[in-house]
């Protein structure tokens, strides 16, 4: 089975600039999350898609924004970049279900800096 | 505000020897998961418990969930330079949400 990949792994944007960040779920999974890690931090809930529509969001902008495809995969898109924005970003698929019984299997994620 | 506490933030010792790391909360959580983060990689899974008081074993990791289903811990038991990562918890909370640690970052020197 094929596991989680994002691209690109590594990506320099500058202050104010957009952002896309892209994610191919595991094989027979429908739903895709996305976090934010700071160094030293553990991972922060940006928002979850299931089915293509957006089913759950954490504490972050509407600057950040999300997109699922009928194939499952997955786009992150962050508006107006700000330095703080600089992190690893994770995509996580999962075969659906509840936090509670539906463990993520994680991509190696994109590593942005906004410079 | 971090919901789940983990601790030590940093824990470096000798292969051989023997560690606990701790994830605690004030909060409830109906599951806890634990992750393994190596650099450059994202988290993988290593558990899932579920029932307070539950005690899971993988190989020479133990993890037992608190009775009141609050708190966690992690015990490895001889060290092998192969468990250096940072250790992660999530605790499940809502439908769609886990809250995460700030992970223990655990270095074993041969």
């Amino acid at each position: 089975e094929t596991g989680v990949t994002q691209s690109p792994t590594h990506l320099i944007k500058t202050r104010g600039q957009q952002v896309t960040l892209r994610c191919s779920s595991q094989s027979g999974h429908n739903t895709v999350s996305w976090y934010q890690q700071a160094l030293g931090q553990g991972p922060q809930f940006i928002f979850q898609y299931y089915r293509e529509e957006e089913n759950g969001r954490g504490n972050f902008p509407p600057r950040f924004s999300g997109l699922q495809f009928p194939n499952y995969s997955s786009e992150l898109n962050v508006n107006a970049l700000e330095l703080d924005d600089s992190a690893l970003y994770l995509c996580a698929s999962s075969p659906g279900g509840t936090a509670h019984n539906s463990p993520l299997h994680f991509g190696n994620g994109t590593r942005l800096t906004v410079t | 505000t971090q919901l789940l506490e983990q601790s030590p933030q940093f824990l470096s010792i000798q292969e051989g020897e023997n560690l606990t790391v701790y994830c605690n909360s004030s909060s409830v959580f109906s599951s806890l998961q634990w992750y393994r983060q190596e650099p450059g990689e994202g988290p993988v899974l290593l558990v899932t418990v579920v029932t307070g008081g539950e005690v899971k074993k993988l190989k020479r990791l133990t993890f037992q969930f608190g009775d009141a289903r609050k708190d966690s811990s992690l015990h490895i038991t001889a060290a092998q330079t192969g468990d250096t990562g940072l250790y992660l918890c999530a605790g499940a909370q809502s439908n769609y949400q886990l809250i995460w640690g700030a992970g223990t970052k655990l270095i074993i020197k041969p």
